[in-house]
């Protein structure tokens, strides 16, 4: 099975840089996902990890430890908008169960100004 | 939300009812799936198919159908709700191809009383 685990809330400042952090325990592995998604909204793909290391994009990264169970997502230069939930999801490594995800529960981020 | 369209965006059911949720995409993609998302819990897999004539169940699918006749469509249908059911659920699709992006629908806002 799969487990998956982030933080429930975490609150930072206009122009800060928070790290939200996703750890796992799977089965197998094969791909991490981070998604954004605003209240009321469907959540919106921002990133994906296969392999160990550092990807970025703008403002947002995410780094892979698949040794360790592991990922994060860094948020740098905070902005209002970026106030939403960020869900982490872990992809099955069985091919023949058609990109199954299994999402943690989702990290409330809250930009204050 | 680019090509998924799911319907309707809200419903009201009374308990014991059945009623069907449309998901339709025009983007070609073999893999579509049905999720539900409640409060602090993240999404969860209900049902998925791999391409058109294949269906499978995910991590809850009691108290759910799917079909998929056509590679557009995939319907969910609750065969007689429960409050249990109360939820939001979203409509996915994947290009299996040719990436690893997963399309979300809108959405649909389920309340059964």
């Amino acid at each position: 099975g799969q487990n998956i685990d982030q933080p429930t809330e975490m609150t930072a400042t206009e122009g800060a840089i928070v790290q939200i952090n996703c750890t796992y325990q799977t089965s197998g592995f094969n791909g991490l996902f981070w998604y954004q998604q605003h209240a009321g909204e469907a959540p919106t793909f921002l990133s994906y990890n296969v392999l160990d290391g550092l990807e970025e994009k703008g403002r947002f990264s995410s780094f892979l430890s698949r040794s360790k169970g592991y990922s994060y997502l860094l948020l740098k230069e905070l902005q209002m908008k970026d106030s939403a939930s960020y869900l982490c999801a872990v992809r099955d490594p069985i091919k023949a169960a058609g990109n199954k995800l299994t999402f943690g529960g989702g990290t409330r981020v809250l930009v204050k100004p | 939300n680019a090509g998924v369209t799911q319907t309707p965006k809200f419903q009201v059911l009374k308990t014991g009812q059945s009623m069907t949720l449309q998901c339709a995409q025009d983007m070609n993609h073999e893999y579509m799936s049905w999720y539900r998302q409640d409060p602090g819990m993240g999404l969860r897999l209900i049902h998925y198919s791999v391409g058109a004539g294949i269906t499978d169940q995910g991590e809850v699918p009691n108290g759910y159908n799917v079909s998929r006749s056509t590679t557009e469509d995939f319907p969910l249908r609750l065969l007689s709700a429960a409050p249990s059911q109360t939820s939001v659920y979203f409509c996915a699709t994947m290009d299996t191809r040719s990436g690893n992006t997963i399309y979300f629908g809108e959405g649909s806002w389920l309340t059964v009383v």
